[in-house]
C-alpha cells in the first residue's frame, strides 16, 4: 500500500525568507502524481503544485517549487519570499493507479512578520 | 466558473441518526471524491464516483455510502451516526480523477452529540 509521510508537524519562517517542507512517500507503482495542497483556516484545500512522476523536471509555480527525487521517494516543497498569506497547513499527497488521493499528516506553517 | 459547492456547511446530529451531505462539482467535471478529515486520523479517502458509478472505495464501514446523479452532483450518507463520525467531510471534483487537479469544496463540518 502507498503511504505518505510528513515528518514536520510544525514549521515557522520569517516573512520574506525561504522555507522547505519535507515529504517522503512509499510506492511500488511507476506511474503516479504528487501534489502539495494548502489548507488555510477557511478549511478549503487549495492545490499549490503538481508533479508527474515521469517528468524529471521539478515543477515550479511562482514562489513555490518542488525538489522531486524519484529514487529517494522524496518530494519537498520550497516556498520562497514567504508571505503572511502562506500561513496554513500544507499536505503532501499521492495519486496512483487507484485514483484516490493519499495524504500525509500535514505540516502547519507559521509565517512571522 | 463556479467552484465546488458543499451543503450544508455545518451540521449537528445525535448519535443513531442518519445524515446526508451534498456536493455539486465544477460544471463539466465527472469525478467526485469524498474525504473525511479528523485531527486523529488526518485525511482519509471515502469513495469516488465517476459518471454515476462508484469507481473506488476506501476502508470505511458500510454505514458510509454515496451516490452520484446524472448531473454529477453527489451525495454522501452516513447512517446510525457514532460520536467518532464527527469530522470535516471534504468533496473534491475533477474531470477524470484525482490524478488530475482536484478542486475541493469548503467542506461540511459534522458534529455528532
Amino acid at each position: 500500500a502507498q503511504t505518505v509521510t510528513q515528518s514536520q508537524p510544525e514549521m515557522s519562517v520569517q516573512e520574506a525568507e525561504t522555507v522547505t517542507l519535507s515529504c517522503t512517500y512509499d510506492t511500488s507503482e511507476s506511474d503516479y502524481y504528487l501534489f502539495w495542497y494548502k489548507q488555510p483556516p477557511s478549511r478549503q484545500m487549495i492545490l499549490v503544485i503538481r508533479q508527474e512522476a515521469y517528468k524529471q523536471q521539478n515543477a515550479t509555480e511562482n514562489r513555490f517549487s518542488v525538489n522531486f527525487q524519484k529514487a529517494a521517494k522524496s518530494f519537498s516543497l520550497k516556498i520562497s519570499d514567504s508571505q503572511l498569506g502562506d500561513a496554513a497547513m500544507y499536505f503532501c499527497s499521492y495519486s496512483g493507479n487507484t485514483g484516490k488521493l493519499i495524504f500525509g499528516q500535514g505540516t502547519t506553517l507559521q509565517v512571522k512578520p | 466558473k463556479a467552484g465546488v459547492t458543499q451543503t450544508p456547511r455545518y451540521l449537528i446530529k445525535t448519535r443513531g441518526q442518519q445524515v446526508t451531505l451534498s456536493c455539486s462539482p465544477i460544471s463539466g467535471h465527472r469525478s467526485v471524491s469524498w474525504y473525511q478529515q479528523t485531527p486523529g486520523q488526518g485525511l482519509q479517502f471515502l469513495f469516488e464516483y465517476f459518471s454515476e458509478t462508484q469507481r473506488n472505495k476506501g476502508n470505511f464501514p458500510g454505514r458510509f455510502s454515496g451516490r452520484q446523479f446524472s448531473n454529477s452532483r453527489s451525495e454522501m450518507n452516513v447512517s446510525t451516526l457514532e460520536l467518532g463520525d464527527s469530522a470535516l467531510y471534504l468533496c473534491a471534483s475533477s474531470n477524470q480523477g484525482s490524478f488530475q487537479e482536484a478542486f475541493f469544496g469548503q467542506g461540511t463540518r459534522l458534529t455528532v452529540v
